[in-house]
């Protein structure tokens, strides 16, 4: 059981580029989230799903797509990358039900934009 | 408006004592949870402890309570017995009842650092 896994675990991107943030959860869970933490500062949400096909806005969606066609995936995508996007990001998932409170985050993966 | 509050940006504590870190938080929801995490240097997000607007009791786990004042609306973290592991960044999170995918909102953290 591997838990919340993220790949890669460093990248350098220049301006303008794209690429796609993996993770992955092998806990069946429904629910499933991106979050970016900026130096010095707390979580912040992007996007989330409640389920396969079913994604939504957090706070900080501009600049990113996801998408879910399957419970264990959640890719996250940077369609043109900008140095305001330097940050580290963390993906987590979490059972269905209000009484499942805990948030099962990933290691994260740090994100520089040159 | 600031929803989770956290007003302490680094605080020193000497390893042994007890030490409190402040946060406080804003809903109308009446049912909410508050959470605090543990992120040490090396990055990762670690669960502390939890308390549901229902609970009526602290929560309590290990080393950790919280010190929830509802009325207040306060959750501080009470870590006593500070450890040179302790050292880290602590933060402060809440989950409203209206919220699909138990999303959470985060504070902007609290630096601790113990003193040997």
């Amino acid at each position: 059981n591997a838990g919340v896994t993220q790949t890669p675990k460093f990248q350098v991107l220049k301006t303008g580029q794209s690429m796609t943030l993996q993770c992955a959860q092998d806990m069946n869970h429904e629910y499933m989230s991106w979050y970016r933490q900026d130096p010095g500062m707390g979580l912040r949400l992007i996007h989330y799903s409640v389920g396969a096909g079913i994604t939504d806005q957090g706070e900080v969606p501009n600049g990113y797509n996801v998408s879910r066609s399957t419970t264990e995936d959640f890719p996250l995508r940077l369609l043109s990358a900008a140095p305001s996007q330097t940050s580290v990001y963390f993906c987590a998932s979490t059972p269905y039900a209000w009484d499942s409170y805990e948030q099962y985050f990933g290691p994260g993966t740090r994100l520089t934009v040159t | 408006a600031q929803k989770i509050t956290q007003t302490q940006p680094g605080m020193f504590v000497q390893e042994k004592e007890a030490v409190t870190l402040d946060c406080t938080y804003d809903t109308s929801d009446p049912s909410y949870g508050l959470f605090w995490y543990k992120q040490p240097s090396s990055g990762e997000m670690i669960f502390l402890i939890y308390q549901g607007s229902y609970d009526q009791q602290n929560a309590t786990e290990g080393r950790y309570s919280l010190n929830f004042q509802k009325a207040r609306k306060s959750a501080n973290l009470v870590i006593s017995a500070s450890q040179l592991g302790d050292s880290a960044m602590y933060f402060c999170a809440m989950r409203e009842g209206n919220n699909a995918g138990n999303m959470l909102t985060f504070g902007g953290g609290t630096r601790l650092m113990v003193k040997p």
